[in-house]
């Protein structure tokens, strides 16, 4: 059974403040990694996607991935209330299109 | 990315009857997904529609269940069969972009059982 895990927090950051989110996951052969943003009563919206090891920016948003350790993450920098949402981590299983999805961790960023 | 629609966005259905959702891309996609949400959960993944040919359906998914169509390179079918109140929970379904297995979603379609 591919996993993927994620602390369903919920995360409370101060505005402007970093979150940090994190993911692992189990398959060591993932290939690509996806952080998605859902707001309440609203479907998955892609963030960001990563591939190699290292960070990838974008905006206020950085990923970074560590396949050694099986780990990827999302930074939030400035932090703003409207970032308040659950964040999904997804990882492509070996071999094939499909996702397996975190549980997700509920982001709160308070004014 | 294409844009995905589905219909219908909600409904609310007694027990033992079907209901069909539709998705529609608004360009041609070569992967369709069927994903589904329940309350509070995070995203479990029904099956892969496949275009001319019969879906692929994830561990304790059946066809009999949650029968899929996909009929052309823009178009599917959910089937939520017989249904029972554990069947409530919002059925989403997606596509995969060009780069790297990515996936949109359309905006869901929330059913109730009672």
């Amino acid at each position: 059974q591919k996993e993927v895990e994620q602390n369903s927090g919920p995360l409370s950051v101060p505005e402007g403040a970093i979150a940090s989110l994190n993911c692992t996951y189990s398959d060591r052969g993932s290939q690509s990694f996806f952080w998605y943003r859902q707001y309440s009563g609203k479907s998955p919206e892609l963030i960001m996607f990563i591939y190699s090891n290292g960070d990838k920016e974008d905006g206020r948003f950085t990923a970074q991935l560590n396949k050694a350790s099986q780990y990827v993450s999302l930074l939030i920098r400035d932090s703003q209330p409207s970032d308040s949402a659950t964040y999904l981590c997804a990882v492509n299983v070996e071999y094939g299109n499909k996702l397996v999805f975190g549980a997700g961790t509920i982001l709160r960023v308070k004014s | 990315s294409a844009v995905i629609s589905q219909k219908p966005s909600r409904d609310i259905c007694q027990r033992g009857t079907s209901l069909t959702i539709q998705c529609q891309v608004d360009s041609q996609v070569t992967m369709m997904f069927w994903y589904r949400q329940q309350p509070g959960q995070s995203l479990t993944l029904i099956a892969t529609a496949n275009q001319g040919s019969e879906a692929t359906y994830e561990s304790g998914f059946v066809i009999d269940k949650f029968p899929i169509s996909r009929p052309n390179l823009t178009f599917s079918t959910l089937t939520v069969s017989n249904m029972s109140p554990e069947d409530s929970s919002i059925y989403l379904c997606s596509h995969t972009g060009t780069d790297y297995n990515e996936q949109f979603f359309g905006p869901g379609t929330r059913l109730t059982v009672l």
